[in-house]
């Protein structure tokens, strides 16, 4: 089936660093999501984005985070500054449009906040 | 507040049983109720889906069904194989909300042989 990719897999930093995680959605997709899972607790939304534009964020999307995707490239969520709570699973999703339901996920990004 | 609720978080059956996995939902306004699984190291994968118009879903050995008036939904694994041990995942999303996913915690499936 349709893959979306996630770059790094892992990824450990000091807080106050930033992050940059990237996902590769699929090629024609054009609605694009980021999770948060934290160890034992279940996957919750972070934002979504469509058209250029952030459509919703959750209250996880804290101030600290944007989401960009420039024509063509990587969808990305940015972490500046980190903090340890931002220490979790990262799933990136996409989707094919308005009338097409099924999200495809990523393996995810683990990131740990030292 | 958490949204979507799943049960049991483990559950362990024999080869060839029926495995069931429940879940329950608060939000009126969901319309959309995937399972998903996912097998250590990959990324978690749609399995079935179901719309509230109808109350059963089926795809070969797997089957949704969906109680609207309790909220509820559950997944049978007919025939389970050791293949299908793995973690699934329910979710529920709503139309108009940019198809945004509530997910549960997840069960951990594991089919002995």
């Amino acid at each position: 089936g349709p893959k979306v990719l996630q770059i790094p897999s892992h990824q450990i930093i000091d807080m106050g660093q930033m992050v940059t995680l990237n996902c590769d959605p699929v090629s024609n997709h054009l609605y694009f999501y980021w999770y948060k899972q934290i160890l034992g607790q279940q996957m919750e939304f972070l934002v979504n984005f469509y058209n250029g534009k952030v459509m919703e964020k959750s209250k996880l999307f804290k101030d600290q985070f944007s989401v960009e995707r420039p024509d063509g490239s990587y969808f990305t969520l940015k972490i500046q500054p980190t903090a340890l709570e931002d220490s979790a699973v990262y799933f990136c999703a996409s989707r094919l449009g308005v009338n097409q339901d099924t999200q495809y996920f990523g393996p995810g990004t683990r990131l740990l906040v030292l | 507040q958490q949204q979507v609720r799943q049960s049991p978080q483990s559950l362990t059956v024999w080869e060839g049983e029926t495995a069931i996995l429940n879940c329950s939902y608060e939000d009126s306004t969901f319309d959309y109720f995937p399972w998903y699984h996912q097998f250590p190291g990959e990324s978690p994968a749609l399995l079935i889906a179901i719309r509230p118009v109808s109350n059963k879903k089926e795809d070969g050995r797997f089957t949704i069904f969906f109680n609207k008036r309790e909220k509820k939904f559950s997944l049978h694994i007919a025939d389970s194989q050791p293949g299908d041990s793995a973690t699934y995942f329910c979710a529920a999303s709503a139309q108009g909300t940019g198809s945004k996913l509530s997910f549960g915690k997840g069960a951990k499936l594991t089919v002995s042989p």
